[in-house]
């Protein structure tokens, strides 16, 4: 099956800081989607983003599919945006998607 | 917004007793899905279910699970004996069509004790 690799694995940041966030995967995909885990362990759809870029206020994301990556932008952050941040790949077929591990964001005051 | 709607949103049970799990689809979906997070570990897949039967299911889904959509809306999941290490969160999720976005419920924490 397709693995997903999610890097960094943690970061932590100061408020109002940028990030990017990395999403690598093994084959060629045409689904890919942004969540972020909020603390209460909600999974929050952030970007269905098969290719192109996508932007939704400090947030944006793009995906290079011909280059097997995508990335999650992240401006001006807020304490609000901790959490994890996962990539979810399905394959061709109706079946099963595979999860990133996940990077964990922590926003300091 | 149409959503995927969980119930319950917790739920503890005796190691052993069955478990039922529900889950409403948004509107005119056909592809539905389980997942489940162990505390601290990745999303992982369990089944996917389409046309009234499953279409996969990882090795996770043994004969301890099932699901079915016994009235054309809500979508369950059972457990018919839990365990210990059944404890997680547990996701539904559902898509219009194949190579579509996926939109989650909100999840429901199993604690089995």
């Amino acid at each position: 099956g397709i693995q997903v690799e999610q890097s960094p694995p943690d970061l932590i940041l100061q408020e109002g800081a940028n990030s990017t966030l990395r999403c690598n995967f093994s084959d060629s995909v045409n689904n890919l989607q942004w969540f972020h885990q909020n603390p209460w362990g909600q999974l929050i759809n952030l970007f269905y983003i098969p290719s192109g870029t996508k932007q939704n206020g400090r947030l944006s994301a793009t995906t290079v599919a011909t280059e097997r990556y995508s990335l999650l932008y992240i401006s001006s952050s807020q304490t609000t945006d901790s959490g994890v941040y996962f990539c979810a790949v399905p394959p061709f077929n109706a079946g099963k998607s595979t999860f990133g591990d996940g990077t964990t964001l922590t926003v300091k005051p | 917004e149409p959503e995927v709607t969980q119930t319950p949103s917790h739920q503890v049970t005796q190691m052993g007793q069955e478990v039922i799990l529900r889950c409403v689809p948004i509107s005119n979906h056909l592809y539905f899905y389980w997942y489940r997070q162990i505390l601290g570990q990745k999303v992982e897949f369990l089944v996917s279910f389409y046309n009234n039967e499953i279409s996969e299911k990882s090795e996770i889904f043994d004969d301890q699970f099932s699901v079915e959509r016994p009235d054309g809306s809500n979508f369950t999941l059972k457990i018919r004996s839990t365990k210990l290490e059944d404890s997680a969160m547990y996701f539904c999720a559902t898509r219009p069509g194949r190579n579509t976005e996926a939109f989650f419920g909100q999840g429901t924490r199993l604690t089995v004790v």
